[in-house]
């Protein structure tokens, strides 16, 4: 019972092109998202976030869209850099509870 | 400020036996979090600390895992006797209570049990 779901393993772009990388739910008490990167043998870092309240949050090149009728965020990465190339996990929380619950992630490759 | 710390970094062991995993937060953090990853998949909660008190244990698989964190400090995770399907990589995160959910990570305990 996989509450949230990257449905992507892995995208691939080009550098200073757009990545577009997606991510649904299903527990409609989830009001806190959350992106994280993943380099390997590290653990995950905090990227960006937005609260159910909102529908957008942009943080320099990182932006994340949350369409709650539709139970999808999007983390959109403009311009793309080969820096980026990380595993990226979607996770979300209802924040009564403070406990993230992660989706499978998604493998970022930027190529130059 | 310092991160937080998890040791050792990878740990292989025999069924049956146990194995520790310790994790040092990053100072000052009330919270303090064990998740882990398995096969790949996605990383699951484990349980959340406040101070020493469990505020949540609902993601710990069985009894073989006992969870402590004495005097609000560090943390150890302990998992006896160890069973194959323990394999994975546990990660200890924290936050304070001012935090905006983002919680700092370590970089894990790749524990391998053949």
């Amino acid at each position: 019972d996989q509450q949230v779901k990257q449905n992507s393993p892995s995208l691939s772009v080009q550098e200073g092109r757009i990545s577009i990388l997606n991510c649904d739910y299903t527990n409609s008490m989830f009001d806190y998202f959350l992106w994280y990167k993943k380099y390997p043998a590290e653990g995950p870092t905090f990227l960006i976030s937005i609260s159910s309240i909102k529908d957008k949050n942009e943080d320099g090149r990182f932006t994340v869209f949350l369409n709650k009728s539709a139970k999808h965020l999007s983390l959109h990465i403009v311009p793309s850099q080969p820096g980026d190339s990380a595993v990226y996990f979607c996770a979300a929380m209802n924040t009564g509870f403070q406990k993230l619950v992660f989706g499978t992630g998604t493998r970022l490759l930027v190529s130059p | 400020e310092a991160g937080v710390t998890q040791f050792p970094s990878h740990s292989v062991i025999e069924k049956g036996q146990t194995v520790t995993l310790r994790c040092d937060p990053i100072s000052g953090h009330d919270n303090l979090y064990w998740y882990r990853r398995v096969m790949g998949k996605e990383i699951k909660f484990l349980l959340h600390f406040v101070k020493e008190s469990k505020q949540d244990e609902s993601g710990m698989p069985n009894n073989r895992f006992l969870a402590e964190r004495t005097g609000g400090t560090y943390s150890t995770l302990k998992v006896q006797p160890a069973e194959l399907e323990d394999s994975g990589v546990y990660f200890c995160a924290s936050s304070s209570r001012r935090s905006n959910y983002g919680y700092t990570f370590g970089s894990g305990t790749r524990l391998t049990v053949v």
